[in-house]
């Protein structure tokens, strides 16, 4: 599976679009791209997945650049409950019991 | 919403002993997995498990690991005898499968803290 480079730490003022980077420069085009976030020690959750289109669901949006080797995964009105660590992971489509690879993550701080 | 439930929350044990951790996966799921997290680290990949065997396993899951589906339900780790080492935050998790090329989310339960003394 394709590595990923995140940032390490990110702040957002309360209200405003969280924008969380990820690279993945060497995904191959039959990798999906996974969000996950950890709040404090607690279970990994799933936020938003895609392939090539964007994609948006209740918790956000997921942005893919057309060469696939970037996204962004958008919080639109960032709460103090999204403070958290959040993992951008890509995977292999066909695999579909394979694991997934936790980096080190972006730990993003929602400020009053 | 479905989820994945694990027991015991938190378990201290003392060194030498024998765990077992329980897992309740998502009912229709057919892929389950053990992660650990040891404090302050990432999260880490133990082993996945399917149609009643270890289908992949990472360097961690030593001969001191097994893991069991003994029941249609319940889905168990089981630490031989504890380390010191073995202290972390123990994540079932599970993913429905069946659809290739679908992304078949993997979901995460709550996590047992193992306590080795």
């Amino acid at each position: 599976d394709a590595k990923t480079t995140q940032p390490p730490s990110m702040d957002c003022a309360e209200g405003r679009a969280a924008n969380l980077p990820c690279n993945h420069s060497t995904i191959s085009g039959n990798e999906y791209v996974y969000w996950y976030r950890q709040i404090h020690s607690q279970g990994p959750q799933y936020i938003i997945h895609g392939l090539k289109n964007n994609e948006t669901n209740e918790m956000a949006s997921l942005i893919i650049t057309e060469d696939r080797k970037s996204s962004t995964l958008i919080l639109p009105h960032a709460t103090l409950r999204d403070t958290a660590v959040y993992y951008c992971i890509v995977r292999a489509v066909y695999n579909q019991g394979g694991k997934l690879i936790f980096g080190q993550g972006t730990e993003l701080s929602v400020k009053p | 919403e479905p989820e994945v439930t694990q027991t015991p929350s938190h378990q201290v044990t003392q060194m030498g002993q024998e765990v077992i951790l329980r897992c309740v996966p998502i009912s229709n799921h057919l892929y389950f997995y053990w992660y650990r997290q040891i404090l302050g680290q990432k999260v880490e990949f133990l082993v996945s498990f399917y149609n009643n065997e270890i289908s992949e396993k990472s360097e961690i899951f030593d001969d001191q690991f097994s893991v069991e589906r003994p029941d249609g339900s319940n889905f168990t780790l089981k630490i031989r005898s504890t380390k010191l080492e073995d202290s972390a935050m123990y994540f079932c998790a599970s993913s429905e499968g069946g659809r290739p090329f679908s992304g078949n989310t993997i979901y995460f339960g709550e996590g047992s803290w193992l306590t080795v003394v």
